[in-house]
């Protein structure tokens, strides 16, 4: 298996500009987790799916910052607008879930967004 | 309130030695723990996990870990450090049975000096 894949893996913006990060998790995989690492906060879960249904998007910072899960194999992460502070770099990871444990979450490399 | 705390921002050995990297936690009911290590530009990685059984757990890389309810401490350790061990450590909680959220620490950074 490829992993979690996630594009860009970089991004330059310019402050109004909307941004779309996207995630393809682990084939077969039923959680979907959005974090987001600042040197300032750390690592923040922003939004979680469970078979595509959001759960808990009380992370997400704003109005600004919107999430989507179509389907099983894709999310994608929006801001709009942009601005300075939304600069980080963004993971998205996947898990599945095995009677009512939840298994480890495997990470992908990240998506480093920089907004000017 | 949940949460987990590393209380050390940066954890600095000589290569050879044994290594602990700490962990601390606060939860209501039985805790779910993980460690999880990001190197350079990279992605977190899972090293183990804890959530029932011995106390010891075993996980990649030659890391365990103690799992110490009388302390509700979770504690990373290693018999023999290595140059590549260096990288960030977070300690990770699950907010409840029952719940699928895990909450990290702010992560410890590691350095193993030659």
């Amino acid at each position: 298996d490829a992993g979690v894949i996630q594009s860009p893996r970089h991004e330059v913006t310019e402050m109004g500009q909307e941004v779309t990060l996207r995630c393809k998790p682990i084939s077969g995989h039923d959680y979907l987790f959005w974090y987001r690492q600042t040197m300032m906060r750390g690592l923040e879960l922003l939004i979680y799916f469970n078979n595509n249904v959001p759960i808990d998007d009380s992370g997400m910072p704003e109005d600004r910052f919107s999430a989507k899960m179509p389907n099983a194999s894709f999310s994608t992460l929006k801001i709009q607008p942009s601005e300075p502070r939304d600069s980080a770099v963004y993971f998205c990871a996947s898990s599945f879930s095995l009677g009512l444990e939840i298994e480890t979450q495997y990470f992908g490399p990240g998506t480093r967004l920089l907004v000017l | 309130a949940q949460s987990v705390a590393q209380p050390e921002d940066q954890v600095n050995v000589a290569e050879g030695n044994p290594l602990t990297v700490k962990c601390t936690y606060s939860v209501s009911g039985n805790p779910y723990l993980f460690w999880y290590v990001q190197y350079p530009n990279r992605g977190l990685q899972f090293l183990l996990k804890y959530i029932t059984g011995d106390n010891l757990v075993k996980g990649s890389y030659g890391f365990e870990a103690e799992f110490n309810k009388s302390q509700t401490s979770f504690h990373l350790k290693k018999p023999s450090a290595l140059v590549s061990d260096s990288a960030l450590y977070f300690c990770a909680v699950r907010v409840l049975p029952g719940d699928d959220k895990i909450i990290f620490g702010k992560g410890t950074r590691l350095h193993i000096l030659p």
